[in-house]
């Protein structure tokens, strides 16, 4: 039983607009979930993170929206550059400060066209 | 560098082999954590240390595999009698008392023949 849900398997969005990628959880005693982003033949790679004691964290072009009673997630890049066109991985623990081991969604392939 | 380095990059073994993987962590992250990653899926948890204390293993983990963390810097995670069902990519990552994020090494590719 997967924990940790990203529906989309794969997003296309135009340079300059917003991309939206959605995750949901399941576990009640996720506390900490993280966003990575992963370009192939490589590592994932942290982008943001958010507490569940938070709804929302910004950080440049890349916010973070936590819906707790929903157990649902999202990432918003604005705006959205080809450069940002990889894989984006949900991750989510249950612990302190993200210390247990994570546990993450199958991944969205975002596409930025220019 | 100062990243997490994971060596080999790639490797490719035939059936009924051992093999060997290393991951050296950022300097004083005294959290590490070995992931697997196979096509179309996220990384799944496999172990962790903290220091050179092994805390958790995952169901994944079958008796074949074992990880170690002996002076509670670098590790290696060793896989006996290769299947073709191990070729995966190996993910190490690593994290430090303050961090709140766990930073990943470029992994090896496993390929078993």
């Amino acid at each position: 039983d997967q924990q940790v849900k990203q529906n989309s398997p794969s997003l296309s969005v135009q340079e300059g607009r917003i991309s939206i990628l959605n995750c949901d959880y399941t576990n009640s005693m996720f506390d900490y979930f993280l966003w990575y982003k992963k370009y192939p033949a490589e590592g994932p790679t942290f982008l943001i993170s958010i507490s569940s004691i938070k709804d929302k964290n910004e950080d440049g072009r890349f916010t973070v929206f936590l819906n707790k009673s929903a157990k649902h997630l999202s990432l918003h890049i604005v705006p959205s550059q080809p450069g940002d066109s990889a894989v984006y991985f949900c991750a989510a623990s249950a612990g302190s400060s993200g210390n247990t081991p994570l546990v993450f969604g199958k991944g969205t392939r975002l596409s930025v066209i220019a | 560098d100062t990243g997490v380095s994971q060596d080999p990059r790639h490797k490719i073994t035939k059936r009924g082999q051992n093999v060997t993987f290393r991951c050296d962590p950022i300097s004083e992250h005294n959290r590490l954590y070995w992931y697997r990653q196979t096509l179309g899926q996220g990384p799944e948890f496999l172990t962790y240390f903290q220091n050179e204390a092994q805390l958790e293993k995952s169901r994944l983990l079958s008796d074949r595999f074992s990880a170690e963390r002996p002076k509670g810097s670098f590790s290696t995670l060793e896989i006996q009698r290769t299947e073709q069902g191990d070729s995966a990519m190996y993910l190490c990552a690593t994290k430090g008392g303050e961090e709140t994020e766990a930073f990943f090494g470029q992994g090896t590719r496993l390929t078993v023949v």
